[in-house]
């Protein structure tokens, strides 16, 4: 059972438009929702994360959008660059210290220039 | 967020032989650390929690008696893969609790050929 289901598998965008990745969830219990970035041969980088008591969070170009009900989330990268081509993942924890993240199986995003 | 090392950043071994990896945590005290691993092209699969000064939480299929974990202090995890397989080639991640404790930061991962 796939707790975590992430979508597009890839995506590729032209530089300067907009990359969006969504994720829909199971387990109502999770309240920890982060992105990371991973760069091949590299560990994944923390990019953004949110809780579910709101509905957007924005970091520079980079923002989640939260719909609890619909038990989904979703990563706008605006003004998307070359440098934003990577593999992101989204994950779902209890928000609890100690406890592990659950992935999205990934997506590769390509950002031609 | 926290800082994490990894040690080796790759090896390979030649089939039977144990290899173990290192996994630090240069800023933080971690009571928890965990560890994951990732085939080519997946995602990351959580292995274990590793728990200082107890027992390592291993995840349903993951056999504890082949990746031993030991976290002996508050700043070292290891991961020791043993009577190691072709098939046990991955690249194998840890990760560390930030200042938040729901915060995970990841460490630059081990790259494992077994030949």
């Amino acid at each position: 059972q796939q707790q975590v289901k992430q979508s597009p598998q890839s995506l590729i965008v032209q530089k300067g438009g907009i990359s969006i990745i969504n994720c829909a969830y199971e387990n109502t219990a999770f309240d920890y929702f982060p992105w990371y970035q991973q760069f091949p041969g590299k560990g994944p980088a923390l990019l953004i994360a949110i809780r579910p008591d709101v509905s957007e969070k924005k970091e520079g170009r980079f923002t989640i959008s939260f719909n609890k009900s619909a038990k989904q989330f979703s990563l706008h990268i605006m003004d998307s660059q070359p440098g934003d081509s990577a593999t992101y993942f989204c994950a779902a924890s209890k928000g609890q210290a100690g406890t592990a993240l659950i992935f999205g199986k990934g997506t590769t995003l390509s950002v031609s220039s | 967020g926290a800082v994490v090392s990894q040690h080796p950043s790759w090896v390979i071994c030649k089939s039977g032989t144990s290899v173990k990896i290192e996994c630090r945590s240069l800023d933080f005290q971690a009571t928890t650390m965990f560890w994951y691993r990732q085939f080519p092209k997946q995602s990351l699969m959580l292995m274990a929690t590793s728990n200082e000064g107890s027992k390592a939480t291993y995840e349903q299929g993951v056999e504890k008696d082949k990746f031993l974990i030991n976290h002996a202090s508050l700043t070292l995890s290891t991961l020791t893969v043993t009577s190691a397989h072709p098939e046990d080639s991955s690249f194998y991640i840890c990760s560390v609790p930030g200042l938040e404790r729901v915060e995970q930061f990841f460490g630059p991962g081990t790259r494992l050929t077994v030949l």
